[in-house]
């Protein structure tokens, strides 16, 4: 089955640095990466997700990179601020396998640091 | 519309009790997760619901878990006798459709003393 490692485990950055979190998967058959960030007392919400037909996607100062090759996919984040501080957790699935469910990684603690 | 649901949002319980989790998820939502994430470690998937159906159970621990899914609507999650390594949050999610993004609830933190 899929294993979904992910790291670091925890990441402390200043305001307004950039913050990189890497993931890589086993299955070659997974096609969709989610990445979800909790915040504390939180669920976990999705903030964006690729699918194996692109390489990146962008959304303002989120964007995720995917090399299906090397089977690994990242989350940066740029100009962080406070309110990034959160767990972040990557994922990945073969959605037209059948009904397999995401397997994720153990997360990520980022901290913004004002 | 009103998320997915989770009750209680804690729970504390001697080693050998019984606790009920219960999870309502988006209405409309066919598909239902169980997934649990143990202090420190990944958010493990548990089992998979499509309507009332199982369709998916791999992930549970072991036959003190039993979870069920009456009518399609709401799940519940039982352990059964508890054990301490049972300890930690039960997080239920639902989407439209397989492959839509999960939509996840609060969790219950199960505490097992």
């Amino acid at each position: 089955g899929e294993n979904v490692e992910q790291h670091p485990s925890t990441l402390s950055v200043q305001e307004g640095d950039s913050a990189v979190i890497k993931c890589t998967y086993s299955d070659s058959a997974s096609n969709y990466f989610p990445w979800y960030k909790q915040e504390l007392g939180k669920r976990p919400q999705l903030i964006i997700d690729i699918r194996s037909n692109v390489g990146e996607k962008k959304d303002q100062r989120i964007a995720v990179t995917l090399n299906k090759t090397a089977k690994h996919f990242s989350l940066h984040i740029t100009e962080t601020q406070p309110e990034d501080s959160a767990v972040y957790f990557c994922a990945a699935s073969p959605l037209n396998s059948g009904n397999t469910p995401l397997v994720f990684g153990k997360g990520t603690r980022l901290s913004v640091i004002a | 519309e009103a998320g997915v649901t989770q009750f209680p949002s804690h729970s504390v319980i001697e080693k050998g009790q019984t606790v009920t989790l219960r999870c309502d998820p988006i209405s409309g939502h066919d598909n239902l997760y169980w997934y649990r994430r143990v202090m420190g470690k990944e958010i493990k998937f548990l089992l998979h619901f499509v309507k009332e159906s199982k369709q998916d159970e791999s992930g549970m621990p072991n036959n003190r878990f039993l979870a069920e899914r009456t009518g399609g609507t709401y799940s519940t999650l039982k352990v059964q006798p508890a054990e301490l390594e049972d300890s930690g949050v039960y997080f239920c999610a639902s989407s439209q459709v397989y492959g839509s993004p999960l939509h996840f609830g609060n969790g219950t933190r199960l505490t097992v003393t």
